[in-house]
């Protein structure tokens, strides 16, 4: 089945700065990427994804990119502001079966 | 409803107990997920339901774990003689098609 690897597992960056998080699965077979955004105490919220038809998607500060041939696919935030404060989930599936998640990145944006 | 409904959102029992655990999804979703998650872990699937097909339950930890899903609808996850590592948040999750689950606020199990 698929395996979702992701790093790093805690990132702080100076408020303004770019944070990067890396996700990589095993499953070539996989075609959805979605990630989530957890708040403390809060639920699970989908920030973005991507099929397997892209290899980029942008919404506003927030991109995502997929390389299917080294099996990765990244999150990028720039201008990063102290809400962007949480614990990010990158997942993967091949559409047939429930998303396998990451282990989740800690993400500090230090003010 | 507007959500995915998630009851109770905390429950303490004691060890050896049985607990349930209720998952109301969004009104037309036709798959509803259970996840858990563990302090400081990612979100390990248990169980996913889709329309009237025979669930998935290749995620169950145990036989002491069983859900059903009733009329397509509410979500029950039952934890039979709680064990201390059963202390997690379980989360649920409904979707329309494959992609763009909307997750629960989830119940957060502490056995004691």
């Amino acid at each position: 089945g698929e395996n979702v690897e992701q790093h790093p597992s805690t990132l702080s960056v100076q408020e303004g700065d770019s944070a990067v998080i890396k996700c990589t699965y095993s499953d070539s077979a996989s075609n959805y990427f979605p990630w989530y955004k957890q708040e403390l105490g809060k639920r699970p919220q989908l920030i973005i994804d991507i099929r397997s038809n892209v290899g980029e998607k942008k919404d506003q500060r927030i991109a995502v990119t997929l390389n299917k041939t080294a099996k990765h696919f990244s999150l990028h935030i720039t201008e990063t502001q102290p809400e962007d404060s949480a614990v990010y989930f990158c997942a993967a599936s091949p559409g047939n079966t429930p998303l396998v998640f990451g282990k989740g990145t800690r993400l500090s944006v230090i003010a | 409803g507007a959500g995915v409904s998630q009851s109770p959102s905390n429950k303490v029992t004691e060890k050896g107990k049985d607990v349930e655990l209720r998952c109301d999804p969004i009104s037309g979703h036709t798959a509803l997920y259970w996840y858990r998650q563990s302090l400081g872990q990612g979100l390990e699937f248990l169980i996913y339901f889709q329309g009237n097909s025979a669930p998935d339950k290749s995620g169950l930890p145990s036989d002491r774990f069983s859900a059903e899903r009733t009329g397509g609808s509410v979500s029950t996850l039952t934890i039979q003689r709680t064990q201390q590592e059963d202390s997690a948040v379980y989360l649920c999750a409904s979707s329309l098609v494959y992609y763009g689950y909307t997750f629960g606020s989830g119940t957060r199990l502490t056995v004691v």
